[in-house]
């Protein structure tokens, strides 16, 4: 079946150290793959994504690499900001199953000054 | 349009009660998705639809849930005899999609459900 693990939080960074949340996921066929952001009181926003392999979704300073060979899709950034506080989730949707999009747990990211 | 709106944001009821749900999506949307989320854990699909027409379902949503979008436009999400393990967020998302593309999902805020 599809599945996505993300790593556990909550992380918390001071200004401008680097990122990585790692995301690893499970899945059949070729999926495409995603990173949401939900900032305090608001919705869910699309982040990044990539719809094949060695894809690297970028934006906002942040990236992700689509990597078949070990099924990672892990989100980076280089200098962290804390307006980048969030909660980050990582998402595939599978290329079997429609339109349902698979959800990580999210990680909780701070930023402190 | 400024966005994806949901109503209401909170509701709190007592176990056995009916409660409805209302999501505007982003009026050239064609597709409308419905989520759950409970705390610590990520969204999980419930339902979709395309224009008017409901094409998937989730085994999560038992026969106590049904969702409509009558006119394709704004859906409406139903729980019947809501019990304790229904408490969550309810998250509606948008798209203007075609074939399979993969376009933006915008999200709502969500409405947070709690049963009593």
């Amino acid at each position: 079946g599809n599945s996505v693990t993300q790593m556990e939080g909550p992380v918390t960074l001071s200004e401008e150290a680097f990122l990585t949340i790692n995301c690893t996921y499970t899945a059949t066929g070729y999926p495409s793959l995603f990173w949401y952001v939900q900032y305090p009181g608001e919705g869910l926003q699309l982040l990044l994504k990539a719809t094949k392999a060695d894809d690297k979704g970028s934006n906002k300073g942040f990236e992700a690499t689509y990597r078949k060979e070990t099924t990672s899709f892990h989100l980076e950034k280089g200098s962290v900001q804390v307006s980048d506080s969030a909660v980050y989730f990582c998402a595939l949707r599978g290329s079997d199953t429609g339109n349902q999009f698979y959800f990580g747990t999210g990680t909780s990211l701070t930023v402190i000054p | 349009d400024t966005g994806v709106s949901q109503d209401p944001r909170h509701k709190i009821t007592k176990r056995g009660q009916n409660v409805t749900f209302r999501c505007d999506p982003i009026s050239e949307h064609n597709r409308l998705y419905w989520y759950r989320q409970t705390l610590g854990q990520g969204p999980e699909f419930l339902t979709y639809f395309q224009n008017e027409a409901q094409l998937e379902k989730s085994r999560l949503l038992s026969d106590r849930f049904s969702a409509e979008r009558p006119k394709g436009s704004f859906s409406t999400l139903e729980i019947q005899r809501t019990e304790q393990g229904d408490s969550a967020m309810y998250l509606c998302a948008s798209s203007w999609t075609w074939d399979r593309a993969d376009n933006e999902q915008f999200f709502g805020p969500g409405t947070r459900l709690t049963v009593l």
